[in-house]
């Protein structure tokens, strides 16, 4: 079974550029996860998809950051502008829906220089 | 809101050391509670995963426990090995995933 697949896998970019993730989950998983991990810290969640629809963005900042699942299977993360604070593993996650596990990807990995 | 605690932030022993990471959570309102591990630039491996009903889980040289009344978690490594080293992180699963902030383990040959 392919796992989460994400790309680009490392990302270095200067300050009030732009970037995008793309994520692929696991096939037939409903609910898809993006996460935030600052190095030396547990993954934040960013926002939660259920299909095409968002479940929980409450820790997403709003704006500089977006995401969206339009067919409910592929989903994209945006910065824009970044900062440096920024830096981090960005990691998605995916899971069927009403099922405990869940899996990751290997993350995509930010410098903002 | 949830918070989950991890200690220690980081050990070090000497290979066939049976060791003890700890988790605390402050909301005993879970549904279950996981371990992963993560290695250096990967992403993470679910471990094990505990469901609130359960006392704990066991695989191969791993075992973790589960005492949601006390809020606590511990994930017991038997005879480790220098492969055991990584990161591992406690996530607990109620309204939201939320991960502690891991224990980084090195096991010296």
């Amino acid at each position: 079974e392919a796992g989460v697949a994400q790309s680009p896998r490392y990302k270095i970019i200067e300050k009030r550029q732009s970037v995008a993730f793309w994520c692929n989950p696991i096939s037939g998983h409903a609910t898809l996860y993006w996460y935030q991990q600052i190095l030396g810290q547990g993954p934040k969640l960013l926002i939660q998809f259920q299909n095409n629809g968002v479940v929980d963005d409450s820790q997403l900042p709003k704006d500089r950051f977006s995401a969206e699942r339009l067919k409910g299977v592929d989903s994209t993360l945006k910065i824009q502008p970044a900062k440096l604070e920024d830096s981090a593993v960005y990691l998605c996650a995916s899971k069927v829906q009403g099922a405990n596990t869940i899996y990751f990807g290997e993350g995509s990995w930010l410098t903002v220089v | 809101k949830q918070e989950v605690t991890q200690i220690p932030a980081a050990l070090s022993v000497p290979e066939g050391e049976n060791l003890v990471l700890n988790c605390s959570f402050t909301d005993s309102a879970i549904y279950n509670l996981q371990w992963f591990r993560q290695d250096p630039g990967k992403g993470l491996t679910s471990l094990l995963l505990i469901q609130s009903s359960q006392r704990e889980q066991t695989s191969g040289r791993l075992n973790a426990s589960l005492d949601k009344s006390s809020g606590r978690s511990t994930l017991y490594i038997a005879a480790s090995q220098p492969g055991d080293s990584a990161t591992y992180l406690c996530a607990v699963i109620g309204s939201r995933l939320t991960f502690g902030e891991g224990t980084q383990l090195t096991v010296n040959p």
